[in-house]
Protein backbone atom coordinates (compact mmCIF):
# COMPACT_ATOMS: atom_id res chain seq x y z
CA UNK A 1 0.00 0.00 0.00
CA UNK A 2 0.94 3.80 -0.60
CA UNK A 3 2.72 4.98 2.12
CA UNK A 4 3.06 8.64 0.39
CA UNK A 5 0.38 9.34 -1.70
CA UNK A 6 0.05 12.73 -4.08
CA UNK A 7 -2.61 14.04 -6.09
CA UNK A 8 -3.43 14.48 -8.44
CA UNK A 9 -0.97 12.66 -10.94
CA UNK A 10 -0.96 14.80 -13.53
CA UNK A 11 -2.51 18.46 -13.17
CA UNK A 12 -2.84 20.81 -16.37
CA UNK A 13 -3.31 24.08 -15.27
CA UNK A 14 -3.43 27.52 -17.19
CA UNK A 15 -0.76 30.19 -17.07
CA UNK A 16 -0.88 32.73 -14.57
CA UNK A 17 -3.84 30.54 -12.61
CA UNK A 18 -3.83 29.48 -8.87
CA UNK A 19 -3.46 25.71 -8.51
CA UNK A 20 -2.68 23.40 -5.32
CA UNK A 21 -1.08 20.30 -5.30
CA UNK A 22 -1.28 17.68 -2.70
CA UNK A 23 0.39 14.94 -0.48
CA UNK A 24 -0.71 12.85 2.41
CA UNK A 25 0.86 10.07 4.37
CA UNK A 26 0.24 7.53 6.59
CA UNK A 27 3.20 7.00 8.52
CA UNK A 28 3.73 9.54 10.91
CA UNK A 29 6.69 11.18 9.44
CA UNK A 30 7.16 14.51 11.25
CA UNK A 31 8.94 15.87 8.76
CA UNK A 32 7.63 16.71 4.71
CA UNK A 33 9.51 17.94 1.94
CA UNK A 34 8.47 19.19 -1.19
CA UNK A 35 11.11 18.64 -4.64
CA UNK A 36 10.72 20.15 -8.02
CA UNK A 37 12.07 17.83 -10.99
CA UNK A 38 12.58 19.05 -14.49
CA UNK A 39 12.65 17.42 -17.69
CA UNK A 40 16.50 15.37 -17.79
CA UNK A 41 17.23 16.92 -14.30
CA UNK A 42 17.69 16.45 -10.80
CA UNK A 43 15.31 17.00 -7.91
CA UNK A 44 15.89 20.25 -6.27
CA UNK A 45 14.12 20.76 -2.67
CA UNK A 46 11.77 23.74 -2.31
CA UNK A 47 11.41 23.46 1.11
CA UNK A 48 10.00 21.53 4.24
CA UNK A 49 8.28 20.94 7.00
CA UNK A 50 9.85 19.95 10.67
CA UNK A 51 6.69 19.39 12.42
CA UNK A 52 4.71 23.05 12.23
CA UNK A 53 8.02 24.94 11.09
CA UNK A 54 8.32 25.71 7.99
CA UNK A 55 11.69 25.87 6.12
CA UNK A 56 12.25 27.47 3.09
CA UNK A 57 15.46 27.18 0.62
CA UNK A 58 16.84 30.34 -0.08
CA UNK A 59 16.16 29.99 -3.79
CA UNK A 60 12.74 28.86 -3.95
CA UNK A 61 10.52 31.56 -5.76
CA UNK A 62 8.11 33.77 -3.67
CA UNK A 63 5.21 32.12 -6.32
CA UNK A 64 5.24 29.01 -4.01
CA UNK A 65 4.14 29.00 -1.28
CA UNK A 66 3.29 25.79 1.60
CA UNK A 67 0.55 24.56 3.85
CA UNK A 68 0.77 21.87 6.25
CA UNK A 69 -2.74 21.74 8.00
CA UNK A 70 -1.48 18.48 9.99
CA UNK A 71 0.88 15.84 10.32
CA UNK A 72 -0.62 13.65 7.46
CA UNK A 73 -0.98 16.28 4.82
CA UNK A 74 1.06 19.23 2.85
CA UNK A 75 0.43 21.33 0.19
CA UNK A 76 2.65 22.85 -2.60
CA UNK A 77 0.22 26.25 -3.94
CA UNK A 78 1.83 27.45 -7.06
CA UNK A 79 0.31 31.58 -6.95
CA UNK A 80 0.69 32.41 -10.70
CA UNK A 81 2.06 29.21 -12.84
CA UNK A 82 4.31 30.26 -15.44
CA UNK A 83 5.46 28.01 -18.20
CA UNK A 84 9.04 27.49 -16.32
CA UNK A 85 7.06 25.93 -13.35
CA UNK A 86 6.13 22.79 -15.56
CA UNK A 87 8.07 19.70 -13.98
CA UNK A 88 7.26 16.62 -11.25
CA UNK A 89 6.66 17.81 -8.20
CA UNK A 90 8.15 15.31 -5.32
CA UNK A 91 6.85 14.98 -2.00
CA UNK A 92 8.73 12.99 0.42
CA UNK A 93 8.95 11.95 4.59
CA UNK A 94 10.77 11.12 6.93
CA UNK A 95 10.93 10.70 10.61
CA UNK A 96 14.85 9.53 10.92
CA UNK A 97 17.68 10.72 9.01
CA UNK A 98 18.68 7.74 7.44
CA UNK A 99 15.49 8.02 5.10
CA UNK A 100 13.37 9.38 3.06
CA UNK A 101 10.47 8.12 1.26
CA UNK A 102 8.25 9.88 -1.84
CA UNK A 103 5.54 9.60 -3.15
CA UNK A 104 4.88 8.87 -6.99
CA UNK A 105 4.78 12.74 -8.16
CA UNK A 106 2.51 15.23 -9.56
CA UNK A 107 3.46 16.02 -13.37
CA UNK A 108 2.60 19.62 -13.72
CA UNK A 109 1.89 21.06 -17.40
CA UNK A 110 1.16 24.57 -17.77
CA UNK A 111 -0.61 26.10 -21.15
CA UNK B 1 30.73 22.95 -7.09
CA UNK B 2 28.60 20.01 -7.21
CA UNK B 3 27.85 17.94 -4.19
CA UNK B 4 27.12 15.05 -6.23
CA UNK B 5 28.74 14.17 -9.28
CA UNK B 6 27.53 10.74 -11.09
CA UNK B 7 29.70 10.79 -14.37
CA UNK B 8 27.90 8.64 -16.72
CA UNK B 9 25.16 10.20 -17.93
CA UNK B 10 23.79 6.73 -20.22
CA UNK B 11 24.86 3.09 -19.64
CA UNK B 12 23.79 0.24 -22.10
CA UNK B 13 24.00 -3.49 -19.86
CA UNK B 14 23.61 -7.11 -20.83
CA UNK B 15 20.76 -8.63 -18.80
CA UNK B 16 22.11 -10.90 -16.18
CA UNK B 17 25.33 -8.96 -15.95
CA UNK B 18 26.53 -6.98 -12.98
CA UNK B 19 26.75 -2.93 -13.15
CA UNK B 20 28.40 0.03 -11.38
CA UNK B 21 26.88 3.17 -11.21
CA UNK B 22 29.25 5.61 -10.04
CA UNK B 23 29.06 8.52 -7.57
CA UNK B 24 31.18 10.85 -5.93
CA UNK B 25 30.01 13.51 -3.43
CA UNK B 26 31.85 16.45 -1.99
CA UNK B 27 31.09 17.74 1.99
CA UNK B 28 33.20 18.92 4.74
CA UNK B 29 31.02 17.32 7.54
CA UNK B 30 31.83 14.32 9.18
CA UNK B 31 28.25 13.31 9.29
CA UNK B 32 26.44 12.72 6.82
CA UNK B 33 24.25 9.94 5.01
CA UNK B 34 24.34 9.00 1.07
CA UNK B 35 21.04 7.37 -1.09
CA UNK B 36 20.43 5.60 -4.17
CA UNK B 37 17.19 6.02 -5.56
CA UNK B 38 15.39 4.71 -8.60
CA UNK B 39 13.36 6.35 -10.54
CA UNK B 40 11.06 4.36 -13.54
CA UNK B 41 9.48 6.54 -16.23
CA UNK B 42 6.52 6.65 -14.53
CA UNK B 43 8.58 9.30 -12.13
CA UNK B 44 7.83 8.06 -8.82
CA UNK B 45 11.20 7.51 -6.57
CA UNK B 46 11.89 4.30 -4.94
CA UNK B 47 14.50 4.42 -2.37
CA UNK B 48 17.37 1.79 -2.97
CA UNK B 49 19.82 1.51 -0.20
CA UNK B 50 21.49 3.88 2.75
CA UNK B 51 24.83 4.13 3.63
CA UNK B 52 26.03 6.22 7.17
CA UNK B 53 29.05 8.23 6.94
CA UNK B 54 29.70 6.28 10.07
CA UNK B 55 29.19 2.75 8.95
CA UNK B 56 31.91 0.41 8.70
CA UNK B 57 30.47 -1.86 6.05
CA UNK B 58 29.12 -1.49 2.98
CA UNK B 59 25.10 -1.25 3.21
CA UNK B 60 23.37 -3.77 1.06
CA UNK B 61 20.11 -4.65 0.17
CA UNK B 62 19.67 -7.65 -2.10
CA UNK B 63 20.89 -7.33 -5.45
CA UNK B 64 21.94 -3.72 -4.82
CA UNK B 65 25.44 -3.33 -2.39
CA UNK B 66 27.38 0.33 -2.10
CA UNK B 67 31.00 0.16 -2.48
CA UNK B 68 31.60 3.12 -0.18
CA UNK B 69 34.57 4.02 -0.42
CA UNK B 70 35.02 7.41 2.09
CA UNK B 71 38.86 8.41 1.62
CA UNK B 72 38.00 9.13 -1.98
CA UNK B 73 34.32 10.48 -1.34
CA UNK B 74 33.04 7.48 -3.23
CA UNK B 75 29.52 5.51 -3.17
CA UNK B 76 29.23 3.85 -6.07
CA UNK B 77 25.95 1.24 -6.57
CA UNK B 78 26.72 -1.73 -7.52
CA UNK B 79 23.49 -3.93 -9.09
CA UNK B 80 24.44 -7.57 -9.17
CA UNK B 81 22.80 -9.98 -12.36
CA UNK B 82 21.31 -7.24 -13.80
CA UNK B 83 17.25 -7.45 -14.94
CA UNK B 84 15.28 -6.24 -17.69
CA UNK B 85 13.07 -4.05 -15.15
CA UNK B 86 16.15 -2.46 -14.16
CA UNK B 87 16.15 -0.10 -16.91
CA UNK B 88 15.38 3.50 -15.20
CA UNK B 89 17.34 6.50 -13.99
CA UNK B 90 19.63 6.16 -11.38
CA UNK B 91 19.86 8.88 -8.49
CA UNK B 92 22.55 9.17 -5.89
CA UNK B 93 21.93 11.40 -3.12
CA UNK B 94 23.25 12.67 0.00
CA UNK B 95 21.94 14.23 3.14
CA UNK B 96 24.83 16.49 5.10
CA UNK B 97 25.69 16.60 8.52
CA UNK B 98 22.94 14.33 9.89
CA UNK B 99 24.68 13.76 13.47
CA UNK B 100 23.78 17.33 14.24
CA UNK B 101 19.53 16.76 13.94
CA UNK B 102 17.43 18.37 11.92
CA UNK B 103 16.35 17.41 8.84
CA UNK B 104 17.73 18.88 5.91
CA UNK B 105 16.80 17.39 2.12
CA UNK B 106 18.56 15.62 -0.03
CA UNK B 107 20.69 16.67 -2.49
CA UNK B 108 20.59 14.75 -5.90
CA UNK B 109 23.56 13.63 -8.45
CA UNK B 110 21.98 14.22 -12.11
CA UNK B 111 21.38 11.05 -12.13
CA UNK B 112 22.43 7.86 -14.87
CA UNK B 113 20.18 6.67 -17.22
CA UNK B 114 20.45 2.48 -17.42
CA UNK B 115 19.33 0.51 -19.84
CA UNK B 116 19.44 -3.28 -19.52
CA UNK B 117 19.66 -4.75 -23.22
CA UNK B 118 18.06 -8.59 -23.38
Amino acid sequence: DAMVIQNPRYQVTQFGKPVTLSCSQTLNHNVMYWYQQKSSQAPKLLFHYYDKDFNNEADTPDNFQSRRPNTSFCFLDIRSPGLGDAAMYLCATSSTLTEAFFGQGTRLTVV
Amino acid sequence: AQKITQTQPGMFVQEKEAVTLDCTYDTSDQSYGLFWYKQPSSGEMIFLIYQGSYDEQNATEGRYSLNFQKARKSANLVISASQLGDSAMYFCAMREDYSGGGADGLTFGKGTHLIIQP
